[in-house]
């Protein structure tokens, strides 16, 4: 597709119980973003990939939160034992590389945890 | 910490008037800087952005002034229009090891009157 690309759009989860997230970015970006944006609140950077190098994870507010991607293309975030106040949006970005400033986000997806 | 703060949540204007967004931030590392707006339901979309070593960047009726020394940034729309009606944002980016890594301000909303 021509631009990043989430999924779920929406999901509504019982606390407790884990939740996969999808992107998949901008064919030929090798650097991916995850953000998140709880109500009334700004984007919240968790995670960055960047080609080959070590991700960034200094963002990730727990070690309930994982990512993975897998080479230079389609990325997992996974939240253990969710909890209320994980309920946001999360986005996902993608850039041509590490020298290029302007981020491609997809659409989110809403996360609920009931 | 807050690195990056937009003290007005919301702002309202008249069509055809000038829109200020504003933008101040703490870290003297940061020496990119990008404005992104967004719509509901929507990922936010790259608008504008600045450099550390220029004062001003034009784009048609959107330009970013940038005061190092005040460590303030801001966003004029001139004339303002209602689908410029969204939240934006102002983000920042340090080169070095941060490279890739923005930093969002809460946001503003705003609204343009017809």
């Amino acid at each position: 597709g021509a631009g990043v690309s989430q999924s779920p759009s929406n999901k509504v989860t019982e606390k407790g119980k884990d939740v996969e997230l999808r992107c998949d970015p901008i064919s030929g970006h090798t650097a991916l973003y995850w953000y998140r944006q709880r109500l009334g609140q700004g984007l919240e950077f968790l995670i960055y990939f960047q080609g080959n190098s070590a991700p960034d994870k200094s963002g990730l507010p727990s070690d309930r939160f994982s990512a993975e991607r897998t080479g230079e293309s389609v990325s997992t975030l996974t939240i253990q034992r969710t909890q209320q106040e994980d309920s946001a949006v999360y986005l996902c970005a993608s850039s041509r590389d590490r020298l290029n400033t302007e981020a491609f986000f997809g659409q989110g997806t809403r996360l609920t945890v009931v | 910490d807050q690195q990056v703060k937009q003290n007005s949540p919301s702002l309202s204007v008249q069509e055809g008037r000038i829109s200020i967004l504003n933008c101040d931030y703490t870290n003297s590392m940061f020496d990119y800087f990008l404005w992104y707006k967004k719509y509901p339901a929507e990922g936010p979309t790259f608008l504008i952005s600045i450099s550390s070593i220029k004062d001003k960047n034009e784009d048609g009726r959107f330009t970013v002034f940038l005061n190092k020394s005040a460590k303030h940034l801001s966003l004029h729309i001139v004339p303002s229009q209602p689908g410029d009606s969204a939240v934006y944002f102002c983000a920042a980016f340090a080169g070095g090891t941060s490279y890739g890594k923005l930093t969002f301000g809460q946001g503003t909303i705003l609204t343009v009157h017809p």
